[in-house]
């Protein structure tokens, strides 16, 4: 079946940086488009990165644009999420997501359990 | 941005009773190829969000049938036929029309 697990995360200071990984499993990683959401404490869903199944296609949200960096690895199975210059709000649990469409009209069908960044001095 | 609204916020059902959930969105999520980009996802205690229906009304595979969309340009709901137990959690529309997708507030369900 299909399996997202994501790891790296972690207790960081502010101006710190993290790699999350997210493996992927029980399927071809290859043909699929991938995405990173995160989720505040107690907050609701937010869109943070998208990239295509051959990282022809990448995409940020305003407030990781130039902080964040999404990448693949189809041979290793692998999504990351490289995230420099962190911030307060950055803290949050961060999910990888594997996108059913064909590219337009975006919808996730699997998720990872997701990650804890916590961003604190 | 595209702001998703959510009503009510906050639900309580009584288990064999329908309920239903209203998202609306700030624009038309038609798009150009016939098709309106509107997703529901479920957040159960704990868990990650997975998804229940996409494209307004297209039910994901091992969904059960209760749980069905319906709407169009701004307006779309998600209906429960009849509230089951495991169905409590919170749920979220998410748009997919342009960047950036964005999500409604979420409702909260609770027995």
């Amino acid at each position: 079946q299909v399996q997202l697990v994501e790891s790296g995360g972690g207790l960081v200071k502010p101006g710190g940086s993290l790699r999350l990984s997210c493996a992927a499993s029980g399927f071809s990683f290859t043909d699929y488009h991938m995405g990173w959401f995160r989720q505040a404490p107690g907050k609701g869903l937010e869109w943070v990165s998208y990239l295509s199944s051959r990282s022809s296609i990448i995409y940020y949200a305003d407030s990781v644009k130039g902080r964040f960096t999404i990448s693949r690895d189809n041979a290793k199975n692998s999504l990351y999420l490289q995230m420099n210059s962190l911030r307060a709000e950055d803290t949050a649990v961060y999910y990888c997501a594997r996108d059913g469409s064909k590219g337009t009209g975006w919808f996730f069908n699997h998720w990872g359990q997701g990650i804890l960044v916590t961003v604190s001095s | 941005d595209i702001v998703m609204t959510q009503t009510p916020l906050s639900l309580s059902v009584t288990p064999g009773q329908p309920a239903s959930i209203s998202c609306k969105s700030s624009q038309s999520l038609l798009y150009s190829d016939g098709k309106t980009y509107l997703s529901w996802y479920l957040q159960k205690p704990g868990q990650p969000p997975h998804l229940l229906i996409y494209e307004v009304s297209s039910r994901f595979s091992g969904v059960p049938d209760r749980f069905s969309g319906s709407g169009s340009g701004t307006d779309f709901t998600l209906t429960i036929s009849r509230v089951e137990a495991e169905d409590v959690g919170v749920y979220f529309c998410m748009h997919s029309l342009q960047l950036p997708p964005t999500f409604g507030p979420g409702t909260k369900v609770d027995i």
